[in-house]
């Protein structure tokens, strides 16, 4: 059964430092989404992808972030400057249409900013 | 902005007793999606419900659409320990694909 992956599965980085995560979304799939969860609390909406531009990004979504779709496989989430409440775990998600369509979610990177 | 608030936050059961789970929508919602996250684990998608008063079932679990499309709830009958999890419902604002999740509701389940 196809599947997102997302890598790496657990990121250490030093706050101020870029990290960027990476997803490989359902290969037939249209739009991408970027999800986070602080531990414990709900998961909460990014930003959404489609056709090589942002269609959507929440107000957590600020200049520190960016998305990409480097090639036609590969989406990535890049924070530039990491803060400490950037720790999180990051979740990629992908459907084949926007509306009334259940979207996949990937396993996921824990961010972690010390 | 559009809330989605869920009630109880957490329900800790004996196996086979019956567990529901509610939600909330400040707005009227387009269509409901709940999600199922295992502890470590990431949310696994379970069903859908678009029209108003919608009920459908999965084995033990029954969801339901409010009339209004503003409330849903899941029941699940005769919990097993392969319930244990957190269940999340999630709705998208208006004409859009990004989703709304609400807190979710963490069931336990003694054997």
């Amino acid at each position: 059964e196809p599947e997102v992956t997302q890598t790496p599965s657990h990121q250490v980085t030093q706050m101020g430092q870029e990290v960027i995560l990476h997803c490989v979304p359902i290969s037939n799939h249209l739009y991408f989404y970027w999800y986070r969860q602080i531990l414990g609390q709900k998961v909460e909406f990014l930003v959404s992808f489609y056709n090589n531009e942002i269609s959507e990004k929440s107000e957590i979504f600020d200049d520190q972030f960016s998305v990409e779709r480097p090639d036609g496989s590969n989406f990535t989430l890049k924070i530039r400057s990491t803060k400490l409440e950037d720790s999180a775990m990051y979740f990629c998600a992908s459907s084949i249409e926007i509306h009334y369509n259940e979207q996949f979610f990937g396993p996921g990177t824990r961010l972690t900013v010390l | 902005g559009q809330q989605v608030m869920q009630i109880p936050q957490y329900q800790h059961v004996q196996e086979g007793e019956d567990f529901t789970t509610y939600c909330n929508s400040s707005t009227t919602l387009s269509n409901i999606q709940w999600y199922k996250q295992r502890p470590g684990g990431h949310p696994v998608f379970l069903i859908q419900l678009v029209k108003s008063g919608e009920v459908k079932k999965q084995k033990r679990l029954t969801f339901q659409f409010g009339e209004a499309k503003k409330n849903s709830s899941l029941h699940i009958t005769a919990t097993q320990t392969t319930d244990v999890g957190t269940y999340f419902c999630a709705g998208p604002p208006g004409n859009t694909g990004k989703l709304i999740f609400g807190q979710g509701t963490t069931l336990q389940v003694k054997p």
